[in-house]
């Protein structure tokens, strides 16, 4: 099976501007759950989908919002974009998240607000 | 909300020596303790985990040891190799029954094996 694939892999972007990211999970897997990864605050839980329904969520302000697709894929966009979103970000995916906990995460795409 | 520690930020050892990794975590309806390793520039990679109706697992030279009372848990890795060094990520999650909530993840173990 071809594992969890992210789009872009690097993106540059300016303040105040927004940014789309894209994940597709691997085939079978229908929850999708986003992360940030920082230097200083490490790996923090952004949100998760299952079912296109955003089913659990973390403590980041509405600017980050996702969506699913009936496909299963996932979108997660960030408006007005701040220097500190820069981060590489990754989702992962897993059958359901429920009793099939395994997350397998993707390559990440690597944004740079300037 | 969950909050996960884990100790050393670095681990260096010999290479054959073992290594130890140890995390701490807050809430106790956490059900899901997975581990990371993480090499430079890729992506985290699920190596073993374990769930709170287990004590201990292993898989090679690689087990995790949970201690649900004491509320930690714990990477170990034996016969350590130079393919071993990389960042290892502990977490834990709850699955309350509406779907797995998001991993907590704890700061990272930077492993390094001297040859």
């Amino acid at each position: 099976k071809a594992g969890v694939t992210q789009t872009p892999r690097y993106l540059i972007k300016t303040r105040g501007q927004q940014v789309t990211l894209s994940c597709s999970p691997i085939s079978g897997h229908r929850s999708v759950s986003w992360y940030q990864q920082t230097p200083g605050q490490g790996l923090q839980f952004l949100f998760e989908y299952f079912s296109e329904t955003q089913r659990n969520k973390g403590n980041f302000p509405g600017r980050f919002s996702g969506r699913q697709f009936s496909n299963s894929r996932s979108e997660m966009n960030v408006s007005t974009l701040e220097l500190g979103d820069s981060a590489l970000y990754l989702c992962a995916s897993s059958l359901t998240g429920q009793g099939d906990y395994e997350q397998y995460f993707g390559p990440g795409t690597r944004l740079t607000v300037t | 909300g969950e909050n996960v520690e884990q100790h050393p930020s670095t681990l260096s050892v010999q290479e054959g020596d073992s290594a130890v990794i140890k995390c701490t975590y807050s809430d106790s309806a956490s059900n899901y303790f997975p581990w990371y390793k993480q090499e430079l520039g890729k992506r985290p990679q699920l190596i073993i985990d374990i769930r709170s109706n287990v004590g201990e697992k292993k898989d090679q030279r690689i087990a995790v040891t949970l201690n649900k009372t004491a509320k930690h848990f714990s990477l170990h890795i034996t016969e350590t190799q130079p393919e071993d060094s990389a960042v290892y990520f502990c977490a834990a999650s709850e699955d309350s029954g509406g779907g797995a909530d998001g991993l907590t993840f704890g700061k990272g173990t930077h492993l390094i094996i001297q040859p």
